[in-house]
């Protein structure tokens, strides 16, 4: 059983806000990933993480970032959220090949 | 570049019936992994299963089955006796063997189990 929690679970948010979605883990994993969804139901790979104060940027361009102070903790954040960034956004954690949990995600809405 | 092809967009069956789920893959390395993923309505992604590229042997787990052929890049997946509970959107992925084990997915299966 895998313990990853994200929040908010569900964000609707104003053009031109800055927001931060949240993802801990309580597993001491080193490599966590964040993984967008479009509508569509495609995943897509927009940033990871090895451990602490390394961050690498993923297939898909994305205008977030996000930081890696401590190793539970991988936030992800937008500083002026526009329509285009409506999706929903998984964080995952991994500690061998591949093998990635992932949490509930949050299902982020820009109006 | 690795890819995954999902080709079933959206499968409808009827509670009992075996459906399979395909799975084709691309890659370059030799050693790689795939997964199964289901991600139920709620929203979080359910690891399935594994497998690495050496590793040609099928697997049984329950109603669930996976055919592993690397001659023709598949990793199909077979659910006998499908339940409404298995509705669900269904993902394949590849990782391949680098530090990093990111995962490249298919686009998905929806997978829709009626009464």
């Amino acid at each position: 059983e895998a313990d990853i929690y994200q929040t908010p679970r569900y964000l609707v948010i104003g053009t031109g806000k800055k927001i931060t979605l949240e993802c801990s883990q309580t597993m001491g994993h080193d490599k966590m990933y964040w993984y967008q969804q479009d509508p569509g139901m495609e995943l897509h790979l927009i940033h990871y993480s090895y451990g602490v104060n390394s961050t690498e940027k993923g297939d898909l361009s994305s205008e977030s970032t996000v930081s890696r102070i401590r190793t539970e903790h991988f936030p992800l954040t937008l500083e002026s959220a526009r329509p285009s960034h409506t999706s929903q956004y998984l964080c995952a954690s991994s500690v061998r090949q591949g093998l990635a949990f992932f949490g509930q995600g949050t299902r982020l809405t820009v109006v | 570049a690795q890819k995954v092809t999902q080709a079933q967009t959206e499968i409808s069956v009827v509670e009992k019936e075996d459906v399979t789920l395909d799975c084709v893959y691309e890659t370059r390395d030799t050693t790689y992994y795939l997964f199964w993923y289901k991600q139920p309505p709620s929203g979080e992604l359910v690891f399935l299963i594994r497998r690495n590229s050496f590793d040609e042997q099928n697997e049984i787990s329950g109603r669930y089955s996976w055919n592993f052929q690397k001659s023709t890049s598949s990793f199909n997946f077979t659910i006998t006796a499908s339940q409404v509970v298995d509705s669900a959107v269904y993902f394949c992925a590849l990782s391949e063997n680098s530090g990093y084990s990111t995962l490249t997915f298919g686009k998905g299966t929806m997978l829709l189990v009626s009464p």
